[in-house]
């Protein structure tokens, strides 16, 4: 079974410019949780997705979006950026994003902004 | 008061030693317990889940739970070079408002000496 996939895997982009990272769950889930993690703050949750909808949201800024496809697929996105967004962003997928399953978690794309 | 809290290392033992890993938790909720192991430059991946109190033992690894205290350990026997790793305790909760989310300690770095 083909694990988590994202897309890029990296990233360069200057202070004011927008980005948009992309996750491909494990065939099967349909949750998908997005997390920033950083040096600083460690692994933080953004938001999660189930069926196209956001049901959780994390302590982010507005710049910080996202949303899901039919297949499951999702994209986050930040405007603005701002050099404190530098960070590995990581996504995880389970089956129906209840508190007991594992989150399996994708190789994340490393965004560095100048 | 940090939610999730690990002893903050770096962890050196030598090999064939038990290195033992602690976490507190703060929300008397939560509900599911993981550790996860993180290479350097690589993502998360699951070593162990435990959801009751007591030990749960997979091979040289064993997590314990004591939901009074609210504390969780990880105990790896037998130590290997290969278990350096930095290793993350993420704790998830019950109901409608935690879907997806898991909240992530620091993580506590482990070296393996030969």
């Amino acid at each position: 079974k083909a694990g988590v996939t994202q897309t890029p895997r990296y990233l360069i982009k200057t202070r004011g410019q927008q980005v948009t990272l992309s996750c491909s769950p494990i065939s099967g889930h349909r949750s998908v949780s997005w997390y920033q993690q950083t040096p600083g703050q460690g692994l933080q949750f953004l938001f999660e997705y189930f069926s196209e909808t956001q049901r959780n949201k994390g302590n982010f800024p507005g710049r910080f979006s996202g949303r899901q496809f039919s297949n499951s697929r999702s994209e986050m996105n930040v405007s603005t950026l701002e050099l404190g967004d530098s960070a590995l962003y990581l996504c995880a997928s389970s089956r129906s994003g209840g508190a007991a399953e594992t989150q399996y978690f994708g190789p994340g794309t490393r965004l560095l902004v100048l | 008061q940090k939610e999730v809290e690990q002893n903050s290392g770096p962890l050196s033992v030598p090999e064939g030693a038990i290195a033992s890993l602690n976490c507190t938790y703060s929300d008397r909720v939560s509900q599911s317990f993981f550790w996860y192991r993180q290479y350097s430059g690589k993502s998360p991946e699951l070593i162990m889940s435990i959801y009751s109190n007591g030990d749960k033992e997979d091979g040289r690894f064993t997590a314990q739970l004591n939901k009074a205290s609210q504390y969780v350990s990880l105990l790896i026997r037998d130590s290997q070079p290969s278990d350096s790793a930095t290793y993350l305790c993420a704790v998830s909760n019950a109901g409608g408002t935690s879907y997806g989310k898991l909240t992530f300690g620091q993580g506590t770095i482990l070296t393996v000496h030969p």
